[in-house]
């Protein structure tokens, strides 16, 4: 299997701030690699797919990177409302495996 | 618009077995696989499998093969994913996911989830 690892695990931080998250695969995904949002409560919410395209609806503040075996996340000025919790995908080969995920509160 | 609706929440006793579905609308039930991911409280997402519609196909993280089975009923747009032998650690949210497209592998669509407790 593919294992994905993000880190940080968690991550404090506050209105207006720059985040990076990043996610490394233990084998190439090419860039068969999604990331998404989940907030309490709620299903996961797609952000960008094929590692670097903004979905439909998702604020341009979110920007993808990467290939291979190393991609980012970044957010670019906090809003309140992307405090939550952020995994990684690849779906490169089965199973198609998340990272662990990145918890990101306010600090 | 797409949706997808899950079934309501459900109690077994460990052993059981247990059926969870997913019924779909706004589109074109056969053209795209539907996928199953769960989440144990307070724990990180797990891809389970996914099967084809048009074909039944199956295709499932090894962990799961055995206990777990993937069907869907085109006549009434809905995929299942029953689990036999159930424990307490396969206590979850159980969600059905569909891609954005027939060729990418990202999940735009999310069922709502359905909450499996294994418990004597």
């Amino acid at each position: 299997d593919i294992q994905m690892t993000q880190s940080p695990s968690s991550l404090s931080a506050s209105i207006g701030d720059i985040v990076t998250i990043t996610c490394r695969a233990s084998q190439s995904v090419y860039s068969y690699l999604h990331w998404y949002q989940q907030k309490p409560g709620k299903a996961p919410k797609l952000l960008i797919y094929a590692a670097s395209n903004l979905q439909g609806g998702v604020p341009s503040r979110f920007r993808g990177s990467g290939s291979g075996t190393d991609f980012t996340l970044t957010i670019s000025g906090l809003q309140p409302e992307d405090f939550a919790t952020y995994y990684c995908q690849q779906t490169h080969r089965t199973p198609r495996t998340f990272g662990q995920g990145t918890r990101l509160d306010i600090k | 618009q797409v949706q997808l609706v899950q079934s309501g929440a459900e109690v077994r006793q460990p052993g059981a077995s247990v059926r969870v579905s997913c019924k779909a609308s706004g589109y074109t039930f056969t053209a795209y696989d539907m996928h199953w991911v769960r989440q144990a409280p307070g724990q990180g997402l797990e891809w389970m499998g996914r099967v084809n519609p048009s074909s039944g196909a199956t295709d499932s993280a090894q962990k799961f093969q055995g206990r777990f089975t993937l069907t869907t009923d085109t006549s009434i747009n809905t995929a299942y994913m029953e689990m036999t032998s159930l424990r307490s650690d396969d206590t979850a949210i159980y969600y059905c996911a569909r891609a954005r497209s027939p060729d990418s592998g990202s999940h735009l669509y999310w069922g709502q989830g359905t909450l499996v407790t294994v418990s004597s």
